[in-house]
């Protein structure tokens, strides 16, 4: 089943608030990468992260990896009609065969003026 | 580089019947994946390629076939379709399987009646 999980599922902001979206495995990540799909549209990568306590930042948009590497989180600062759209992490699940990248159910944004 | 290219964008399908989904690529890209889109599900990884020649199973792969005869191309066959196969398909491509980015095809949403 379903290895990571995201929350919340929904998020209504007015715009100037912030936002914040979870993502937690189950199992150790190699790393964890962030995409944004605007409605309609395809998933768009925004950043990985690697190490273990990592944070970058995106202009308004400021990522954390978890000291465990199984958490991380995306935080926007003011948010904008611009950012409306899902936010999905995914992770990287070592196995036997391989890396597989296992998605998040994803947090999905609205921006109210 | 046109990137990632799916083909068709809409598909309506009725039950038992068989298609193709086409995905091609440019940019030389080792690894190639499809995903479903499901509400509230995320994506799920159906099928996956690390290079020509080599295929294996992600997290849904019942009901689905691929193949992976050159770099640039991995097809999605549909053997008998059912209704619990409507939903948005995506293929992507990285460099390689481990800590790359992946590009997103702009999907096709297949509708099984």
């Amino acid at each position: 089943g379903q290895q990571v999980m995201q929350i919340p599922q929904y998020q209504h902001v007015q715009e100037g608030e912030d936002f914040t979206t979870y993502c937690n495995s189950s199992t150790t990540l190699s790393n964890i990468q962030w995409y944004k799909q605007r409605p309609g549209g395809h998933p768009v990568f925004l950043i990985q992260l690697v190490k273990s306590g990592e944070v970058k930042k995106q202009k308004r948009l400021t990522f954390q990896f978890g000291e465990a590497k199984k958490n991380s989180s995306l935080h926007i600062t003011a948010t904008q009609t611009t950012d409306v759209g899902t936010y999905f992490c995914a992770g990287r699940i070592l196995t036997g065969g391989g890396n597989k990248l296992t998605f998040g159910t994803g947090t999905q944004l609205k921006v109210e003026l | 580089n046109a990137g990632v290219t799916q083909t068709p964008k809409f598909q309506v399908l009725k039950t038992g019947q068989s298609m193709t989904l086409q995905c091609a690529q440019d940019m030389n890209h080792e690894y190639m994946s499809w995903y479903r889109q499901d509400p509230g599900m995320g994506l799920r990884l159906i099928h996956y390629s690390v290079g020509a020649g080599i295929t294996d199973q992600g997290e849904v792969p019942n009901g689905y076939n691929v193949s992976r005869s050159t770099t640039e191309d991995f097809p999605l066959r549909l053997l008998s379709a059912a209704p619990s196969q409507t939903s948005v398909y995506f293929c992507a491509s990285s460099q390689s399987s481990g800590g790359h980015e992946q590009y997103f095809g702009p999907g096709t949403r297949l509708t099984v009646t």
